[in-house]
């Protein structure tokens, strides 16, 4: 596709759940990020992926967050044990390259909400 | 404590109206990036400025980064209903070049 897309775009979980996120981003990018974006918070880096390298993962709330990139295209963010304060819209962005003025492409976000 | 203050919060106006938001910080930052968020939607990178002083014009939105680099305004020209939408500024952090810290955003409503 033209953009980045994620899925599902809704998700509706009980608490103690497990959830993934799915992300695919713009054909030929190399750097993907995950960001959150709750009410009252803005939005917040989660992780960093670039090519081959280790992500930056210091953004990640608990352990109960991860995430992984496989084969340098599709993306996965994995919560485990879900807890109501996690209830948020999950966005992915991706770039060509990694710069101080690089532009971020973002997708619609997956809207989780833990009931 | 927030490194980006965005004022207002929210900003309701009539169609034709102009107005300006503002990104502030007591830091200095290298470059700031300005995105607009449509309901439903991720957000989308309008303007970068990088040099204290400038002013960047994107149709009726006139983006100004100030002398010292610690803030910006955005000013928007006879306001259209399209301009609604969540207002964010954003700038690289903690060192980094890739890590975007957001401020909390002004969301605009323009009413018809």
């Amino acid at each position: 596709g033209a953009g980045v897309s994620q899925s599902p775009s809704n998700k509706v979980t009980e608490k103690g759940k497990d959830v993934e996120l799915r992300c695919d981003p713009i054909s030929g990018h190399t750097a993907l990020y995950w960001y959150r974006q709750s009410l009252g918070q803005g939005l917040e880096f989660l992780i960093y992926f670039q090519g081959n390298s280790a992500p930056d993962k210091s953004g990640l709330p608990s352990d109960r967050f991860s995430a992984e990139r496989t084969g340098g295209s599709v993306s996965t963010l994995t919560i485990q044990r879900t807890q109501q304060e996690d209830s948020a819209v999950y966005l992915c962005a991706s770039s060509r390259e990694t710069g101080e003025n690089t532009e971020a492409f973002f997708g619609q976000g997956t809207r989780l909400t833990v009931v | 404590t927030q490194l980006l203050e965005q004022s207002p919060q929210f900003l309701s106006i009539q169609e034709g109206e102009n107005l300006t938001v503002y990104c502030n910080s007591s830091s200095v930052f290298s470059s700031l990036q300005w995105y607009r968020q449509e309901p439903g939607e991720g957000p989308v990178l309008l303007v970068t400025v990088v040099t204290g002083g400038e002013v960047k014009k994107l149709k009726r939105l006139t983006f100004q980064f100030g002398d010292a680099r610690k803030d910006s305004s955005l000013h928007i020209t006879a306001a259209q209903p399209g301009d609604t939408g969540l207002y964010l500024c954003a700038v690289n952090s903690g060192g980094s070049n890739y890590k975007l810290t957001f401020g909390k955003g002004t969301l605009l409503t323009v009413n018809p």
